[in-house]
């Protein structure tokens, strides 16, 4: 069975680092982009960014560049979202998905299952 | 970036109604588009990839249909597992922006 599977809910303080992940199996984990997405409480989907496990080619959105870093790590399978000082505003719920296909350029089809991050003093 | 604009937000219908929510985004994607469904508290579901194209596993009272930058979702005769938040999705240009969602609800 193809999935992902999450790290679970983490609850930090502001300036805290942090590093979350999401494990790939059950397919060539190296040759599928993986997404990021984050959504906040009660809000809508917003995209971070995309990694290629192969060559680790990353594409961020403009609104996170700069405040997030996606990384793999072929050897487990894992793709990983971290933040060196969060916010207050970072608390949401994170997910990572799957393409569908190798390029890319089509839909999300596999997801994880969310990981919940609580940022608060 | 390229915005998703999704109407409407929210959508009232009951059981066994034909329903249609559109996307347009601010410049042409190609077909590059997709739809989403969630569920309180679920990760989203992939239901439409390119334009047309329906997921595996998917009931085919789904379909969507569009191009350029105009795109539509349809599901021809709701069911009650269907009321849940409905997200477009481009992936044309990264970022692949989403929609802010359509919210359909029983009537």
């Amino acid at each position: 069975e193809v999935q992902l599977v999450q790290s679970g809910a983490e609850v930090k303080k502001p300036g805290e680092s942090l590093k979350i992940s999401c494990r790939g199996s059950g397919y060539t984990f190296i040759t599928y982009w993986i997404g990021w997405v984050r959504q906040m409480p009660g809000k809508g989907l917003e995209w971070m960014g995309i990694i290629y496990p192969r060559d680790s080619d990353t594409r961020y959105s403009p609104s996170f560049q700069g405040q997030v870093t996606i990384s793999t790590d072929k050897s487990t399978s894992t793709a990983y979202l971290q933040w060196s000082s969060l916010k207050a505003s970072d608390s949401a719920t994170y997910y990572c998905a799957r393409h569908r296909s190798v390029g890319g350029t089509d839909g999300l089809d596999v997801w994880g299952q969310g990981t919940a991050v609580t940022v608060s003093s | 970036d390229i915005q998703m604009t999704q109407s409407p937000p929210s959508l009232s219908a009951s059981v066994g109604n034909r329903v249609t929510i559109t996307c347009r985004a601010s410049q042409s994607i190609n077909s590059y588009l997709n739809w989403y469904q969630q569920i309180p508290g679920k990760a989203p579901k992939l239901v439409i990839f390119t334009t047309s194209s329906l997921q595996s596993g998917v009931p085919p009272r789904f379909s969507g249909s569009g191009s350029g930058t105009d795109y539509t979702l349809t599901i021809s005769s709701l069911q009650l597992e269907d009321f849940a938040t409905y997200f477009c999705q481009q992936t044309y240009i990264t970022p692949h922006t989403f929609g802010q969602g359509t919210k359909l609800e029983i009537k």
